[in-house]
């Protein structure tokens, strides 16, 4: 099946300081990758939609200066929670469709804890 | 009210139990059912997945969608101690990107 790997797993920072995660897709290229945020017993929260090579497309209600993505190839994207603050804890999770595959085939990575200090 | 609706849980069963898994929705827009599988710190993993209305059955998992009604359920036989997990029910419509997910409810299945 395929992979997609999420980098760090876990990560605990100062309130200010930014965080990059990544998002790859090891054995198939994706042109659009998924952001999503998780709160505990909570639904994942579409953050937005990632396109090789073009602009992030944001869901409402989500600042574009403060999570920014970046999808520069067919199996990286990363997502920068930029001046962190306790309010931005939460789970992280991205997902991949690979191309040519229907949306209904996405394929996750297995998320990233952000703890805000 | 939420676009969907899914109960928490936590639901625990014996083994070999039959699990029934349910969410309820308010779109009439959407199209395509998916049930997925999140196991503890894990990214959510696809079970199912419906287009329209009816059943579908993959091994002991059978999924149903009643447009009419609004309602999915997801039903896993013979359940067993490695379906412990949290289920979450997802949902689209037609066109456009966006799964809208349930809150997931956790299963937990006894030996």
């Amino acid at each position: 099946g395929a992979v997609v790997s999420q980098h760090p797993s876990r990560v605990i920072c100062k309130s200010g300081t930014s965080v990059k995660i990544e998002c790859r897709s090891l054995d198939f290229q994706a042109t659009t990758m998924f952001w999503y945020r998780q709160f505990p017993k909570q639904s994942l929260m579409l953050m937005a939609t990632s396109n090789e090579g073009s602009k992030a497309t944001y869901e409402q209600g989500v600042e574009k200066d403060k999570f920014l993505i970046n999808h520069a190839s067919l199996t990286l994207s990363t997502l920068t929670v930029t001046s962190a603050h306790p309010e931005d804890s939460s789970f992280y999770i991205c997902s991949a469709r690979r191309i040519g595959a229907t949306n209904e085939k996405l394929f996750f990575g297995s998320g990233t804890q952000l703890s805000v200090l | 009210q939420k676009e969907v609706e899914q109960d928490p849980g936590p639901l625990s069963v014996p083994e070999g139990a039959i699990v029934s898994l349910n969410c309820t929705y308010s779109n009439s827009a959407f199209q395509y059912f998916m049930w997925y599988r999140q196991y503890s710190r894990k990214g959510p993993e696809l079970l199912m997945y419906t287009y329209s209305s009816g059943n579908k059955e993959d091994g002991r998992f059978t999924a149903q969608v009643d447009k009419s009604s609004k309602y999915i359920s997801l039903f896993i036989r013979d359940s067993q101690p490695s379906d412990s997990a949290t289920y979450l029910c997802a949902m689209k419509a037609e066109y456009g990107n966006k799964l809208v997910f349930g809150a997931g409810t956790i299963l937990r299945v006894k030996s």
